[in-house]
């Protein structure tokens, strides 16, 4: 049962253009969320987060979106540098729960 | 400041065997988290251990457990290996439980034959 989907295994944008990531759920506990990165051979790393009561949370070149009554959120890069090539997993929490639940990830390529 | 570490780095096991994955969090950690991620899969999660206890499991058969030490480094145990056990786990560990950043480490590439 895959509470977090992220329907787009691969997205591929080119250098300086905005990348967009998006990530869906299921369960209308989850109440905070978060983005990773992964490069290869790396753990992930903490990206972003965004708990239920923002809308939009922003970190330098990266934004994130949260749309509660869709039950979705993505994560925009602008602009997009070769060095954002990576896999990005967006991860879901609720404070009932304790567990995250993970999305299956999307792989970004940005070409110069 | 020291990141999670993790050992070893690569392991290759045959079905039925048991192996040990071990971690340790960053100091002053007191959560740690595992995670398995199989081919194509989302990071699944394993086990929560706080302070010595376990938390909480995922949906793992009992062939999978672990423990936390006094000094909150944690081992992963793998009983009766399977071919779909090959994976990556990754260890993670946190300061405030569930409702903040997760610290991962490098994880362990565990191959079954």
């Amino acid at each position: 049962d895959q509470q977090v989907k992220q329907n787009s295994p691969s997205l591929s944008v080119q250098e300086g253009r905005i990348s967009i990531l998006n990530c869906d759920y299921t369960n209308s506990m989850f109440d905070y969320f978060l983005w990773y990165k992964k490069y290869p051979a790396e753990g992930p790393t903490f990206l972003i987060s965004i708990s239920s009561i923002k809308d939009k949370n922003e970190d330098g070149r990266f934004t994130v979106f949260l749309n509660k009554s869709a039950k979705h959120l993505s994560l925009h890069i602008v602009p997009s540098q070769p060095g954002d090539s990576a896999v990005y997993f967006c991860a879901a929490s609720s404070n009932t729960g304790n567990q995250f639940y993970f999305g299956t990830g999307t792989s970004l390529t940005v070409i110069p | 400041e020291a990141g999670v570490t993790q050992s070893p780095t690569h392991l290759i096991k045959t079905r039925g065997q048991q192996v040990t994955l071990r971690c340790s969090p960053i100091s002053g950690h007191t959560s740690v988290y595992w995670y398995q991620q199989a081919l194509g899969l989302g990071l699944q999660f394993l086990l929560w251990y706080d302070e010595g206890e376990e938390r909480n499991r995922g949906n793992f058969p009992p062939r999978f457990s672990g423990r936390q030490f006094p000094n909150y480094s944690s081992e992963l145990n793998v009983n009766a290996l399977e071919l779909e056990d090959s994976a990556l786990y990754l260890c993670a560990s946190s300061f405030l439980t569930f409702y903040g950043e997760q610290f991962f480490g490098p994880g362990t590439r565990l191959t079954v034959l």
